[in-house]
C-alpha cells in the first residue's frame, strides 16, 4: 500500500511569489492535513480537508489556502511568500471509522524562501 | 487553548539503556494521544496511538502510557539502540478527526 506522497521535495522560491504543495493521501483516506513545521516553533496545523470541504484551519493568514480534489488529494497554495514561510510543510491523511483515527505523514516538501 | 509540552528538549544516553521520555497536556478532555517518531529532514512515522479510554500501548521495546486526569503521557524505550536516535513527538486530538497538537519534540541520541 503506498503511503502518503508529497510533491515536491523542494521547493526554492523569492519573496512575493506564489507556492503549490500537492499531496496525495492513501488510498482509501478522505481527510487531509497540512502542517507547517517551522524551525524552533514545532509542528503547527494549517488546514484540514474532509470529502471535499475545508473543515477546519489553524491560526494562518488567508494566504494560505489550499483544496481538496473530487479524488481526495490536495493542494496547498501559499500566496505572497514571506521569509518567514521558510518551512517543512507536511501533509497527513486518515480515514474516518467512527472511532479509531490516526493520522499517516508524508516526507515533506521543503519551502525555501530567498 | 490545548498546550502539549515534552521534557526533556534532548536527551542523550549509551545504547542498552532503558529510557522514558514525557509528556504532559494541558486540557484532559482528549480523544486520543499519538507518539511519532522523526528522522531529520523527514514526514512522522506512528509508533503509537492511545485511545482516551486506554490507559496503555505496546509495540516492540516501546510502551506508551496515558493518564489523561493528570494531563500525562510516558513513552518508554526499552534496551535503546543507535537506531532510536530521532526526534521523539507527542501530539493530542481533541476530537476525532481533528487537527493533532504537538509538543516540540524531544531529541534522543543513542551512542554505541
Amino acid at each position: 500500500e503506498a503511503g502518503v506522497t508529497q510533491s515536491p521535495t523542494h521547493l526554492i522560491k523569492t519573496r512575493g511569489q506564489q507556492a503549490t504543495l500537492r499531496c496525495s493521501p492513501i488510498s482509501g483516506h478522505t481527510s487531509v492535513y497540512w502542517y507547517q513545521q517551522a524551525l524552533g516553533l514545532g509542528l503547527q496545523f494549517l488546514l484540514w480537508y474532509d470529502e471535499g470541504e475545508e473543515r477546519n484551519r489553524g491560526n494562518f493568514p488567508p494566504r494560505f489556502s489550499g483544496r481538496q480534489f473530487p479524488n481526495y488529494s490536495s493542494e496547498l497554495n501559499v500566496n505572497a511568500l514571506e521569509l518567514e514561510d521558510s518551512a517543512l510543510y507536511l501533509c497527513a491523511s486518515s480515514f474516518w471509522t467512527g472511532g479509531f483515527q490516526p493520522q499517516h505523514f508524508g516526507d515533506g516538501t521543503r519551502l525555501s524562501i530567498l | 487553548k490545548q498546550e502539549v509540552t515534552q521534557i526533556p528538549a534532548a536527551l542523550s544516553v549509551p545504547e542498552g539503556e532503558n529510557l522514558v521520555l514525557n509528556c504532559s497536556f494541558t486540557d484532559s478532555a482528549i480523544y486520543n494521544l499519538q507518539w511519532f517518531r522523526q528522522d531529520p529532514g523527514k514526514g512522522l512515522t506512528s509508533l503509537l496511538l492511545i485511545q482516551s479510554s486506554q490507559r496503555e500501548q505496546t509495540s516492540g521495546r516501546l510502551n506508551a502510557s496515558l493518564d489523561k486526569s493528570s494531563g500525562r503521557s510516558t513513552l518508554y524505550i526499552a534496551a535503546s539502540q543507535p537506531g532510536d536516535s530521532a526526534t521523539y513527538l507527542c501530539a493530542v486530538n481533541a476530537a476525532a478527526g481533528t487537527a493533532l497538537i504537538f509538543g516540540k519534540g524531544t531529541t534522543l541520541s543513542v551512542s554505541s
